[in-house]
């Protein structure tokens, strides 16, 4: 099984719909984090959690909300989909007790969400 | 602000061959990581390697090592005796110390493997 899990793995939807992307983990990490990839560029991110009492706004936050239900799940929300939403998402976890500073970031294998 | 140029779109190489995949960074801060990530057509990311920015040896794993020059703020991959499973996207990120936790990824070069 695959210590960090994104479901659903590919979803196509309309303009304006409430959309929910989850992510869980058997890795025990306190960190979790959500980007997005568009086409042919690097993953930027969207939101991050230190621990469950804690989300912070990344780097494209704007129409996307989260919630850490707990130290194993972490779900992004787009309230109103809209199409230039179109993109590879993907859900990745660290502990700092793996490297310390330079713990790597391990990543879910990506939702693929088209909007219409 | 941190930004990662890998200014290779794509590239060519032969089976067997070695083959490096450029990567530039530019930060102001003293404490830093590098990383480099891979992702072939299934789409999922795989971490390969990392290096401190005080780390005095270049980073090596296996097939992988990085080729860091602090001084001209590169932080090279080399991928030696290529195989075919290497054809992939590959993407440089650095996390800086005083920016929390976040990763910031380069756009990607795209490695082509030849039979």
């Amino acid at each position: 099984d695959a210590d960090v899990t994104q479901t659903p793995r590919n979803r196509i939807t309309k303009t304006g719909k409430r959309i929910m992307l989850e992510c869980s983990q058997t890795k025990g990490h306190d960190r979790m984090y959500w980007y997005r990839q568009d086409p042919g560029l690097g993953l930027r991110l969207i939101y991050y959690s230190f621990d469950v009492k804690d989300i912070n706004k990344g780097e494209i936050s704007d129409g996307y909300s989260v919630s850490r239900q707990a130290q194993a799940k972490f779900s992004l929300s787009l309230e109103s989909a809209i199409p230039n939403q179109t993109a590879l998402y993907f859900c990745a976890t660290s502990d700092p007790r793996d490297g310390g500073f330079n713990q790597p970031q391990h990543f879910g294998d990506g939702t693929r969400l088209s909007i219409l | 602000a941190q930004k990662i140029t890998q200014t290779q779109p794509g590239m060519f190489v032969q089976e067997k061959e070695a083959v490096t995949l450029d990567c530039t960074y530019d930060t102001s801060d003293q404490s830093y990581g590098l990383f480099w990530y891979k992702q072939p057509s299934s789409g999922e990311m795989i971490f390969l390697i990392y290096q401190g920015s005080y780390d005095e040896q270049n980073a090596t794993e296996g097939r992988y090592s990085l080729n860091f020059q602090k001084a001209r703020k590169s932080a090279n991959l080399v991928i030696s005796a290529s195989q075919l499973g290497d054809s992939a996207m590959y993407f440089c990120a650095m996390r800086v110390q005083n920016a929390g936790n976040m990763l910031t990824f380069g756009g990607g070069t795209r490695l082509m493997v030849k039979p």
